[in-house]
């Protein structure tokens, strides 16, 4: 089974607006972290944000919040106030307390910005 | 600066050669990784290492080998045993540990097989 999907394989938001980034996963380990990372055109990975499983609060940082929903598996990206620097592929990682500082990773999203 | 940096960018390979990308780190970090991409898909672990003269396989090790002989280095070789090798391999590290260890990642390197 897959340990993270994510099901838009791509997604199209307008400048300025807000858009909503679909993670689920599937982990038995109570003790768990979930990352999402940007991935320009360029190919460097870019962290962006991160939410640990007894995080009782959503993370956020600067434009970007993470919809956390435990019961659900369920840890969804939101982007405010898009800019077309946003444009670019978006991953969402987990790691696991038995895997140690191991990830594992979705297939992506791409997220296209139009003007 | 403090990073990683990954050498060549471009890395063309003729069949039944072995070749080695380059890995390097300043962040003092104990942990390394090596990830492959295919085009349109996500990162798969291909090795890891939290100490030197340590390291584990990850999902896909068949036809790679690594070394950490330094804190600071990580080099991967792709051996001719990696029947399909033509992808885009990233490298990143981290501190030791499980909550909040984010992984920083390596501009990558994009190896062609001729």
């Amino acid at each position: 089974a897959q340990k993270i999907t994510q099901t838009q394989p791509g997604m199209f938001v307008q400048e300025k607006e807000a858009v909503t980034l679909d993670c689920t996963y599937d982990t038995s380990d109570q003790s768990y972290g979930l990352f999402w990372y940007k991935q320009p055109s360029s190919g460097e990975m870019i962290f962006l944000i991160y939410q640990g499983s007894y995080d009782e609060q959503n993370a956020t940082e600067g434009r970007y919040s993470l919809n956390f929903q435990k019961a659900r598996k369920s840890a969804n990206l939101v982007i405010s106030a898009s800019q077309l620097g946003d444009s670019a592929m978006y991953f969402c990682a987990m790691s696991e307390e038995t895997s140690g500082s191991r990830l594992t990773f979705g297939e992506g999203t791409q997220l296209t910005v139009n003007p | 600066d403090g990073g990683i940096t990954q050498s060549p960018k471009y890395l063309f390979r003729k069949e039944g050669q072995n070749v080695t990308l380059s890995c390097e780190q300043n962040l003092n970090h104990d942990a390394m990784y090596w990830y492959r991409q295919d085009p349109g898909q996500g990162l798969r672990l291909i090795y890891y290492s939290q100490i030197v003269n340590d390291f584990q396989k990850g999902d896909i090790a068949e036809g790679y080998s690594v070394s950490r002989e330094k804190k600071e280095s990580f080099p991967l070789t792709v051996t001719s045993a990696q029947k399909n090798p033509t992808a885009f391999y990233l490298c990143a590290s981290s501190t030791i540990g499980f909550e909040r260890e984010t992984q920083y990642f390596g501009p990558g390197t994009r190896l062609l097989v001729l």
